[in-house]
Formats: structure tokens, C-alpha cells, sequence
């Protein structure tokens, strides 16, 4: 079934871990993004990709990095946590030539820095 | 800078009538705009889009409207539902295929 995947769902981490969030879809789209969401507040672009090995940073700095060698998967990196990293992390993708170019997201990653 | 406004504060409805949403926007011009659907703790799921040079969309209960001079568009769930509460977000995506997202407006229907 074609969809989009984000794990882990929920992570609790300590000040200055290196921490990977994945993200896999499985439509072949070849737009990816990924956002910065804190409760009760709208959607940040942080990181976007449109194909292998193109990465742009969105609107929102980040001090996380990503990394898109295959279509399917674009993980997000953080070298260090600290806990102003914490906030709900979401994937998406588009571009399956529908006649809405949609986003399809994710579950989300919930990450907490203690 | 471009920015997007809804209904800061949650809105609630007695099941059966018809919930409209609003969302106005500054500083932009988009080619679309899209309204989407998220619960809590999920993504948001695609619900509806609006290109520039349409007026109105329909699907199911479903009716959004899009006024390019006001820089509004109305979001009307008819015949709403209980199972219909969420968190609906309005999207703007310009032609360069960047997305902005508003906060949301939180729908509650009252059975």
C-alpha cells in the first residue's frame, strides 16, 4: 500500500545525543518536506527536497540537516540535541502527477530533549 | 511578510448545522489553495483545493470559496457531524511550489 512512513513516533532523548528521525514513502514522489510543528501553532517548512541529491532549507532556520540519496527516503539529523529541538517533526511528500499536487504527511515524530 | 490568519479561537457547532471556517491572507499571491484536516498527534490529511481563477469547489458536505480580491476563502462543512471535529488548516502554495500554513482553526461538533 502506498504511504508514507515516520519513525520513531515518539522519542525522549538527552541534552546532546545525535538523533536521526526517518522518513520513507512509498509513492515515488519526488518532492519531499519536512516541517516543525509546536502544539497549537502552524506548520514550519524547515527542510524541502525535490529529487536525489537536492536539499534546500525552508523558511525556518534549523540546525538539523537532511540527506536524500535514494527517491523514497529522507531522514532528518540533528548532530546534538538540545531542548529548545523539541516539537512534533513532520514528512511529507508530493508530485505523484495528480491533478491536486497534494502533500501527503506523515504520523510524525514527537521528540522531547530533556 | 506573507502571512495567513484563521479563526484564532476554537469554534463550536451543533451537529447538524453548517460550520464555516475562514481564512484570510496578506502579502501573497497564490496560485492555489488547499485546506486540510488534522487530528491530534497525526499529520494533516489533504481535504480540498481551490485554484486562483475558481470561485467555489464542492465535495461531499464539503464547499470551500476563494476570493482573490478580499484575499479570503470560506471553508463550509454542511450537515456536520461529531465525527467532523479537528483541526482544519488552510494552505496557500505559490508558483514556486512552496506551501504556507495557517495555525488552524479547532472545530468542535456538539452532538
Amino acid at each position: 500500500e502506498a504511504d508514507i512512513y515516520q519513525t520513531p513516533r515518539y522519542l525522549v532523548i538527552g541534552t546532546g545525543k545525535k538523533i536521526t528521525l526517518e522518513c520513507s514513502q512509498t509513492m515515488g514522489h519526488d518532492k519531499m518536506y519536512w516541517y516543525q510543528q509546536d502544539p497549537g501553532m502552524e506548520l514550519h517548512l524547515i527542510h524541502y527536497s525535490y529529487g536525489v541529491n537536492s536539499t534546500e532549507k525552508g523558511d525556518l532556520s534549523s540546525e538539523s540537516t537532511v540527506s536524500r540519496i535514494r527517491t523514497e527516503h529522507f531522514p532528518l539529523t540533528l548532530e546534538s540535541a538540545r531542548p529548545s529541538h523539541t516539537s512534533q517533526y513532520l514528512c511529507a511528500s508530493s508530485g505523484g502527477g495528480g491533478p491536486y499536487n497534494e502533500q501527503f504527511f506523515g504520523p510524525g515524530t514527537r521528540l522531547t530533549v530533556l | 511578510s506573507q502571512k495567513i490568519e484563521q479563526n484564532s479561537e476554537a469554534l463550536n457547532i451543533q451537529e447538524g448545522k453548517t460550520a464555516t471556517l475562514t481564512c484570510n491572507y496578506t502579502n501573497y499571491s497564490p496560485a492555489y489553495l488547499q485546506w486540510y484536516r488534522q487530528d491530534p498527534g497525526r499529520g494533516p490529511v489533504f481535504l480540498l483545493l481551490i485554484r486562483e481563477n475558481e470561485k467555489e469547489k464542492r465535495k461531499e458536505r464539503l464547499k470551500v470559496t476563494f476570493d482573490t480580491t478580499l484575499k479570503q476563502s470560506l471553508f463550509h462543512i454542511t450537515a456536520s457531524q461529531p465525527a467532523d471535529s479537528a483541526t482544519y488548516l488552510c494552505a496557500l502554495r505559490g508558483r514556486d511550489d512552496k506551501i504556507i500554513f495557517g495555525k488552524g482553526t479547532r472545530l468542535h461538533i456538539l452532538p
